[in-house]
């Protein structure tokens, strides 16, 4: 089945500096790549998502990059601010239906200091 | 906005018992799923359930477990007898249609908390 890697485990930057969490995962038929966000006591939220049809997507600071060659896809978070701090999810499925059930990997908690 | 939402928020139970697991999912959404994260580790997905009936389990969703949409609105977890190892958060999430690549909602999750 699918597995899905994710790296680093914890990630610490500066206000307004830049950050990168990386992901592989293990099966080619998976397309659809979507990212969480999770606040201390709250659900996984998702904040960007990427198709395998799309090399790059961006949302104003948050953007994603599939490389389906290399099997891996990473999320950049530009100017950071403290409301960034949380844990970061990727996560990979081969889609709705009978196979939308998304494997997530480990997480990333991400601090942002002021 | 509409949301995803779970009740209890947290439920603690001695092992061996029965416990049940509240979701109302997104009132147009069609399409549910359980997944549990247990303290510090990753989310793993445990079931989805569309036109009342299971679509895919994984390994964890053993015979323990069972899911159920008794009325419209609510979607039910139960564990039967439970274990010490089943402490976890579980989420309910709902996606809107069967269709590719729609967008899952999660709720804020129930601590379980077996003793």
């Amino acid at each position: 089945g699918e597995n899905v890697e994710q790296h680093p485990s914890t990630l610490s930057v500066q206000e307004g500096d830049s950050a990168v969490i990386k992901c592989t995962y293990s099966d080619s038929a998976s397309n659809y790549f979507p990212w969480y966000k999770q606040e201390l006591g709250k659900g996984p939220q998702l904040i960007i998502d990427i198709r395998s049809n799309v090399g790059e997507k961006k949302d104003q600071r948050i953007a994603v990059t599939l490389n389906k060659t290399a099997k891996h896809f990473s999320l950049h978070i530009t100017e950071t601010q403290p409301e960034d701090s949380a844990v970061y999810f990727c996560a990979a499925s081969m889609g709705g239906g009978s196979q939308g059930n998304l494997i997530f990997g480990k997480g990333t908690k991400l601090s942002v200091k002021p | 906005e509409p949301e995803v939402t779970q009740t209890p928020s947290h439920q603690v139970t001695q092992m061996g018992q029965e416990v049940i697991l509240r979701c109302v999912p997104i009132s147009n959404h069609l399409y549910f799923y359980w997944y549990r994260q247990i303290l510090g580790q990753k989310v793993e997905f445990l079931v989805s359930f569309y036109n009342n009936e299971i679509s895919e389990k994984s390994e964890i969703f053993d015979d323990q477990f069972s899911v159920e949409r008794p009325d419209g609105s609510n979607f039910t977890l139960k564990i039967r007898s439970t274990k010490l190892e089943d402490s976890a958060m579980y989420f309910c999430a709902s996606s809107e249609s069967p269709a590719r690549n729609t967008e899952a909602f999660f709720g804020q999750g129930t601590r379980l908390t077996v003793v």
